[in-house]
């Protein structure tokens, strides 16, 4: 199975400044044959089902502000949110797609300094 | 409005047995291939199961193979999870999830449910 490790646990940012969650994948994600990253990110606020932000490691999903990307390949990814906002308070997952089972990291949870 | 909306959890002895069920309604529900995730109370994310748009295929943590069962039935909609044997380590709240693309599961899920609590204990 491939692990998901994401770091760190937990990442105060204050308002307006840039936050940086990484996911990092036992095993390379990418796809020879197509090269793309089997990669994904979530967002989870408290209450609430998890959200999907991105997608093949940095295609943002239809509706996601343009302040969240992702990037990284193989094994190591990176989500940044480029000027936090205080809705971004949540916890974020990484989560692989290359092969079942699929797999999240443990999360990242983001407050505000 | 696409949406997802679990039903079935509840509280259940060890070795017991629940179906968990999950209507979809504002898309061809199927079109897509679907899943469940489920996270333990204070825990993160855990994958399931997933199940083609057919019905065909499915696919299984280790976790829970060889006692939960995925299936569909498309004319209602409504995808379904059968769990048996289950265990105090089952306990979670239980989401399904729509895949992005196509009838084969791709395990990119845009669209959950809201879930529904699942709570094993004598």
């Amino acid at each position: 199975d491939i692990v998901m490790t994401q770091s760190p646990d937990s990442l105060a940012v204050s308002l307006g400044e840039r936050a940086t969650i990484n996911c990092k994948s036992s095993q390379s994600v990418l796809y020879s044959s197509n090269n793309k990253n089997y990669l994904a990110w979530y967002q989870q606020k408290p209450g609430q089902p998890p959200k999907l932000l991105i997608y093949w490691a940095s295609t943002r999903e239809s509706g996601v502000p343009d302040r969240f990307s992702g990037s990284g390949s193989g094994t190591d990814f990176t989500l940044t949110i480029s000027s936090l906002q205080a809705e971004d308070v949540a916890v974020y997952y990484c989560q692989q797609y290359y092969n079942t089972p699929y797999g999240f990291g443990q999360g990242t949870k983001l407050e505000i300094k | 409005e696409v949406q997802l909306l679990e039903s079935g959890g509840d509280l259940v002895q060890p070795g017991g047995s629940l179906r968990l069920s999950c209507a979809a309604s504002g898309f061809t529900f199927s079109n897509y291939a679907m899943t469940w995730v489920r996270q333990a109370p204070g825990k993160g994310l855990e994958w399931v199961s997933a199940i083609s748009a057919s019905g065909g295929d499915t696919f299984y943590a280790n976790s829970v193979k060889g006692r939960f069962t995925i299936s569909r039935d498309n004319s209602k909609s409504t995808l379904y999870l059968q769990m048996n044997s289950l265990r105090a380590e089952d306990t979670a709240v239980y989401y399904c999830a729509k895949d992005i693309t196509g009838d084969w599961p791709r395990g990119v899920f845009d669209i959950w449910g809201q879930g529904t609590m699942v709570t094993v204990s004598s």
